[in-house]
């Protein structure tokens, strides 16, 4: 998985709580994103970030946030969960010049 | 704006058989196409990729894909199927002049590959 890290792998939480997903990367690519999987959908973008504090929303933004202090790290930031939010959350990596990314191994988020 | 279609939810073959997943995109510009597969609890594993020059595309594991510019497709083939291909697959955009490298999946087509 390209030196990517996901904590925590697995998550129950109650509705109106704020939950942080924390994605770790080795690899020192420039590129990371914030995706969720759902049936039916596919993986949609959540956020993006092209560079330390360089941040930009993805297709399904709404309720999330990102932070991106270090460029080995990339937080991703529920602030009320709902119901909605349960699902599995993907992290991914890219070089800058590259193509393909490279994905971690999830979150499985329930929100009850 | 850029997108993915995946026409099939399913495909079931017998293993040996040959095995086809379709994927057809939609870019304003030039089109750089991934194959990705995902393995259940897994993250997904690039296959292979479209950035330009030959049409037909080798990547991982035997699979090969197609790039046809006149029917904006990028089908993914397998000549002879394994039990171990079953998968969820998942085919991806993005349109060249983008800078930020964003891509857009589709919805996946599970695979089976029955014994």
């Amino acid at each position: 998985d390209a030196g990517i890290t996901q904590s925590p792998r697995h998550k129950v939480t109650e509705t109106g709580t704020p939950v942080t997903l924390r994605c770790h990367q080795t690899e020192n690519h420039r590129y990371m994103y914030w995706y969720r999987q759902d049936p039916g959908h596919g993986l949609r973008l959540i956020h993006y970030s092209y560079g330390v504090k360089d941040t930009d929303k993805g297709e399904v933004s709404d309720g999330y946030s990102v932070s991106r202090s270090k460029t080995e790290d990339f937080l991703l930031t529920l602030e009320s969960a709902t119901s909605s939010q349960t699902s599995v959350y993907f992290c991914a990596t890219g070089l800058a010049g590259g193509n393909e990314q490279f994905f971690g191994p999830g979150t499985r988020l329930t929100v009850l | 704006a850029q997108s993915v279609a995946q026409p099939e939810d399913q495909v079931n073959v017998a293993e040996g058989n040959p095995l086809t997943v379709k994927c057809t995109y939609s870019v304003s510009g030039n089109p750089y196409l991934f194959w990705y597969v995902q393995y259940p609890n897994r993250g997904l594993q690039f296959l292979l990729k479209y950035i330009t020059g030959d049409n037909l595309v080798k990547g991982s594991y035997g699979f090969e894909a197609e790039f046809n510019k006149s029917q904006t497709s990028f089908h993914l083939k397998k000549p002879s199927a394994l039990v171990s291909d079953s998968a969820l697959y998942f085919c991806a955009v993005r349109d060249a002049r983008q800078g930020d490298y964003k891509l857009s999946f589709g919805a996946g087509t599970t695979v089976t590959v029955r014994a």
